[in-house]
């Protein structure tokens, strides 16, 4: 099976600008849950998707926002960026049934500028 | 709720010397929990994972964990590093259907 996939790999921003990040989970994965990774914070959990609802939510600002899709496909936006936004943003996949394992794309280098 | 301290920042160790990194856990419910490595510019990678059974767990490139209820630890271990196990190592603790929370991580590297 193929991996999870996340596009683009690399983002340059300017601060007050959106930005929309893609993941795709692997094949059959239900669940998407996105990551957000700074050399201060580690991983900070952003929300987690599943069959296109919302089921668990970190302890982020209203700019950030995501969607799951019917095709289990997710995406991400931050709007009205800020500099504290830099970071790499990770999606990972889940298969619910499967003891929770969590499968993890390359990521996202968001740097705004 | 669930967390997670990984306790040690940074370890440094000599090139097959052995090397532990320490995690533990506070959760009130029954918990899986999972190491994962990450090397520069890339995701996370899982090296072994504790569901139940056996406190021992085994996984990837010669690491294990051993799982202490009583402790509430989960901690990484590796009898000889390479100089390819530097990388960054995270514990994470999850329950049934639950999200994931993750330590903050421990930077190994490892000095030839």
């Amino acid at each position: 099976k193929a991996g999870v996939t996340q596009t683009p790999r690399y983002l340059i921003k300017t601060r007050g600008q959106q930005v929309t990040l893609s993941c795709s989970p692997i094949s059959g994965h239900r669940s998407v849950s996105w990551y957000q990774q700074t050399p201060g914070q580690g991983l900070q959990f952003l929300f987690e998707y599943f069959s296109e609802t919302q089921r668990n939510k970190g302890n982020f600002p209203g700019r950030f926002s995501g969607r799951q899709f019917s095709n289990s496909r997710s995406e991400m936006n931050v709007s009205t960026l800020e500099l504290g936004d830099s970071a790499l943003y990770l999606c990972a996949s889940r298969d619910m049934s499967s003891y929770n394992e969590q499968f993890f794309g390359p990521g996202t280098r968001l740097t705004v500028l | 709720a669930q967390s997670v301290t990984q306790l040690d920042s940074q370890v440094p160790v000599f090139e097959e010397a052995p090397v532990e990194l320490r995690c533990n856990y506070s959760s009130s419910v029954s918990v899986y929990l999972f190491w994962y490595v990450q090397y520069p510019n890339q995701g996370l990678q899982l090296l072994l994972k504790y569901l139940s059974g056996s406190t021992l767990v085994k996984g990837i490139n010669g690491f294990e964990a051993e799982f202490n209820k009583s402790q509430t630890s989960f901690h990484l271990r590796k009898p000889s590093v390479h100089i390819s196990d530097t990388a960054e190592y995270f514990c994470a603790v999850t329950g049934t259907g639950n999200q994931f929370y993750f330590g903050t991580g421990t930077s190994l590297t490892v000095i030839p």
